[in-house]
């Protein structure tokens, strides 16, 4: 599976727009760009998944360039209660399954 | 609807004894994941199950970590002569059908181990 690089944090102010970007120059062809979020003692949540251009659901936008090398998370209007640990992972069924493979991710700070 | 459920939220236990953890999935999920994930780290995979059968349990660091699935549903970790690097928190996932593309994680088991 391809791996990704994202910074280790960010901080941020409430009622900005946040972006996380993650580098993944190895992508394959077949692969998807998938973002977790991650509070406290709670396991990851699903946030958003695409494979190229935009994808915005009611929580956030993902990036991606036509090269796919990398891929930006963007949340609008952040709020106190976003902060958390937000990994990127690239990865593509094989099997019939996705093995989650996570870094590190990014610890992202929001203060009032 | 009801999520993922974890039991216990806690477990201490002294090196070498024996660690049951259990994992409820969401109703009808087909694929369980098991996670080990140590503090400042991302989740670990450990082994996958598609209904009954580990489809894939090259995660397990070794022969004292074991997971049953014997009904397709409840999931059990089992971990036998428990060291202290095996402190963590293990997450139990589920997903339906057989694209995990998104997971769905419990709020896992944290294992301390004296």
């Amino acid at each position: 599976l391809a791996k990704t690089t994202q910074p280790i944090s960010m901080d941020s102010y409430e009622g900005q727009e946040v972006n996380i970007t993650c580098s993944h120059n190895n992508i394959a062809t077949n692969d998807y760009i998938t973002w977790y979020q991650q509070f406290p003692s709670q396991g990851p949540r699903f946030i958003i998944q695409g494979y190229k251009t935009k994808v915005t659901n009611e929580v956030a936008s993902l990036f991606i360039p036509a090269d796919r090398k990398s891929s930006t998370l963007s949340l609008p209007r952040v709020s106190l209660s976003d902060t958390a640990v937000y990994y990127c992972l690239v990865g593509t069924p094989k099997g019939g399954y996705n093995k989650l493979i996570f870094g590190a991710g990014t610890r992202l700070a929001v203060h009032p | 609807g009801a999520g993922v459920s974890q039991t216990p939220s806690n477990k201490v236990t002294e090196k070498g004894k024996y660690v049951e953890l259990r994992c409820d999935p969401i109703s009808g999920h087909t694929a369980l994941y098991w996670y080990r994930q140590s503090l400042g780290q991302g989740p670990e995979f450990l082994i996958y199950f598609q209904g009954t059968g580990a489809a894939d349990d090259s995660g397990l660091p070794n022969d004292r970590f074991f997971a049953v699935r014997p009904e397709g549903s409840v999931s059990t970790l089992k971990i036998q002569r428990t060291e202290r690097g095996d402190s963590a928190v293990y997450l139990c996932a589920s997903s339906p059908g057989t694209s995990g593309r998104e997971q769905y994680f419990g709020p896992g088991t944290r294992l301390t181990v004296t």
